[in-house]
């Protein structure tokens, strides 16, 4: 099983609502991803969590709030987002084994800022 | 500064005519190479991870070479389900970021 799953797949907020987005996987990977995707552009990375501890931050405003409640679960709690922050987002995990290195993405959540 | 480079922007490609997509890359300690297929609005699909000089990797109609300084995705006689945005990254021997190019667009014509 290769899977990472994301919800919602789809979600429409307003500039003052709070919400989260969630990412799960059940491969045993040790790191998970934020990636922040534009039309036509590349992921952008946002967050990086490793055994579960923050380790990369690309310097991501502070309304955007990642958490990993544990191995498998990675959460991006959302306040105050403006229309610019409208996206794809999406969620990856990776593992490297030895010399062998995967990284799986989810099927990502499209996000409308209003 | 570490930085990774795809081209073409975007090919047009016959059914059946082959063609090949370059990554060139300039980092400091490669751990591995990635390449992805992406379709629109939808999350990147792992393809292979390449790791030193040397190396190929195939699967269907696509292969992946590895030099010290760039990658190919050769693609053999591609159909239109070949369609889509390759993109290649990069992972540093010093952390977990991965460094993506700006990837390709193909577009295979029945």
């Amino acid at each position: 099983d290769t899977e990472v799953t994301q919800t919602p797949k789809h979600l429409v907020m307003g500039m003052t609502n709070k919400k989260s987005l969630k990412c799960e996987q059940h491969m045993g990977h040790r790191a998970m991803y934020w990636y922040k995707q534009k039309a036509k552009k590349p992921p952008e990375l946002m967050f990086v969590y490793s055994y579960e501890k923050l380790s990369i931050n690309e310097s991501v405003p502070s309304r955007f709030s990642p958490e990993c409640p544990n191995s498998s679960l990675l959460n991006l709690h959302l306040h105050a987002l403006q229309p610019e922050d409208s996206a794809l987002y999406l969620c990856a995990s990776s593992q490297s084994t030895g010399l062998r290195i995967v990284q799986y993405f989810g099927p990502g959540t499209r996000l409308t800022v209003t | 500064e570490d930085q990774v480079t795809q081209s073409p922007e975007a090919l047009r490609l016959q059914e059946g005519e082959s063609s090949s997509l370059n990554c060139s890359y300039t980092v400091s300690g490669l751990r591995g190479l990635f390449w992805y297929r992406q379709d629109p609005g939808k999350g990147p699909e792992f393809l292979f991870t390449l790791y030193s000089a040397g190396e190929e990797k195939e699967k269907e109609r696509l292969k992946a070479t590895l030099t010290k300084k760039e990658s190919f995705l050769h693609i053999t006689a591609p159909k239109p389900e070949d369609s889509a945005t390759y993109l290649c990254a990069v992972q540093l021997n010093r952390d977990d970021k991965i460094i993506f190019g700006k990837g390709t667009r193909l577009h295979i014509l029945p």
